[in-house]
């Protein structure tokens, strides 16, 4: 069946550091992917999404490319800021399901 | 525009004793998913509504839990009677079929605690 794995958290880092959370899947045929948020006391937010090979989404300085080669969509920014802290899911939907399937996620703690 | 709302936002009980959440969708969304996420997990889906049909609910333990969504538009879930092990955050989405890859938006959940 389908999967994603997440790099375990936490990851920890300083204002304006670069930020790389790994992901990973397992899928049949060609899954759209995604990156949710989860802010403290807050429900999932989509973030950015890519739904075919070398796609690239972007939102608030955040940005994954899906690569069908290495079956990952990697999230990065080049400088975090403390209102980044949160949790980070990576998600992906196969072709003709309403489901998506959910990494375990990994919390981000930016210090000032 | 409003977007999920769920209710109670916390909730406290004893073992054994019943619970009910509820959730207000998005205006216009015919498809509601109620998701249990447990600490340090993704959300695992529960039960998936079209309208006010239930497509998916193979997940959801029959046996203590219940939905409804009588109207297509609001939605109860029903724990009775509630177990240690129930304790999770319970989440709402909403979507519309036919939408942007079917994209959910998802409510601030209801945190359950069972003593």
């Amino acid at each position: 069946g389908d999967s994603v794995t997440q790099m375990e958290g936490p990851v920890t880092l300083s204002e304006e550091a670069f930020l790389t959370i790994n992901c990973t899947y397992t899928a049949t045929g060609y899954p759209s992917l995604f990156w949710y948020v989860q802010y403290p006391g807050e429900g999932l937010q989509l973030l950015l999404k890519a739904t075919k090979a070398d796609d690239k989404g972007s939102n608030k300085g955040f940005e994954a490319t899906y690569r069908k080669e290495t079956t990952s969509f990697h999230l990065e920014k080049g400088s975090v800021q403390v209102s980044d802290s949160a949790v980070y899911f990576c998600a992906l939907l196969s072709g003709g399901s309403y489901i998506p399937t959910f990494g375990r996620g990994t919390s981000l703690i930016v210090h000032p | 525009e409003a977007g999920v709302v769920q209710s109670p936002r916390y909730k406290i009980i004893e073992k054994k004793q019943p619970v009910a959440f509820w959730c207000n969708p998005i205006s216009g969304h015919n498809t509601l998913y109620w998701y249990l996420q447990n600490l340090g997990q993704g959300p695992e889906l529960l039960i998936r509504y079209e309208n006010e049909e239930a497509v998916d609910d193979s997940q959801l333990p029959k046996d203590r839990f219940s939905a409804e969504r009588l109207k297509g538009v609001d939605s109860t879930l029903k724990i009775q009677p509630a177990e240690l092990g129930d304790s999770a955050v319970y989440l709402c989405a909403s979507s519309f079929s036919g939408g942007d890859h079917n994209e959910q938006f998802f409510g601030p959940g209801t945190r359950l605690t069972v003593l």
